[in-house]
């Protein structure tokens, strides 16, 4: 399965785009990649998920290179609603069934 | 449309004694999950369930923990006896396919004190 890393935590400022990189040296070629934000007392909730090249939607911007070996999930001007644990997971039904498996996260602290 | 719902949202126990946590999945969605995470730790998978059957329950830790879904729609987790490394926060999901790795929804979670 393959093993995500991703910082601990990063701090920005109100209306900065943050960008968080994942690296994912042994991403099989079935996997797809997923991020997903966690608010405090809530549970995790998905953002976006893509398999190689550049995916968009209302939330977030999704950067996968060819090699897939990373990925940089890009939040365009953020705002202090926007304080919350990102996680990178990298997987695929077909080898690890339904489960997801959850790395540490990284800690995203915006301030006014 | 309703999200997942859990229940309680919190519990406080004795160590020795039993609970049960309940979780509501979204409405149609055959897949569900339990997850954890005990304090400190990452999220960690549980079980899945395909309608009422066990797809998959290598995530459980000892038999203490029983997961029921019947008739394929609400489930319970009932953990008897409960032990202090039990405390945590229990996340339920639920999704329409897991074919193609699609997106989990998740409750609130339970969070579980055993004392």
């Amino acid at each position: 399965l393959a093993k995500t890393t991703q910082p601990i935590s990063m701090d920005s400022y109100e209306g900065q785009e943050v960008n968080i990189t994942c690296s994912h040296n042994n991403i099989a070629t079935n996997d797809y990649i997923t991020w997903y934000q966690q608010f405090p007392s809530q549970g995790p909730r998905f953002i976006i998920q893509g398999y190689k090249t550049k995916v968009t939607n209302e939330v977030a911007s999704l950067f996968i290179p060819a090699d897939r070996k990373s990925s940089t999930l890009s939040l365009p001007r953020v705002s202090l609603s926007d304080t919350a644990v990102y996680y990178c997971l990298v997987g695929s039904s077909y080898n690890q069934g339904g489960k997801l498996i959850f790395g540490q996260g990284t800690e995203l602290s915006v301030k006014p | 449309e309703a999200g997942v719902t859990q229940f309680p949202s919190h519990s406080v126990i004795e160590k020795g004694q039993t609970v049960t946590l309940r979780c509501d999945p979204i409405s149609g969605h055959d897949n569900l999950y339990w997850y954890r995470r005990v304090m400190g730790k990452e999220i960690k998978f549980l079980l899945h369930f395909v309608k009422e059957s066990k797809q998959d329950e290598s995530g459980m830790p000892n038999n203490r923990f029983l997961a029921e879904r019947t008739g394929g729609t609400y489930s319970t987790l009932k953990v008897q006896p409960a032990e202090l490394e039990d405390s945590g926060v229990y996340f339920c999901a639920s999704s329409q396919d897991y074919g193609g790795f699609y997106e989990q929804y998740f409750g609130p979670g339970t969070r579980l004190t055993v004392t």
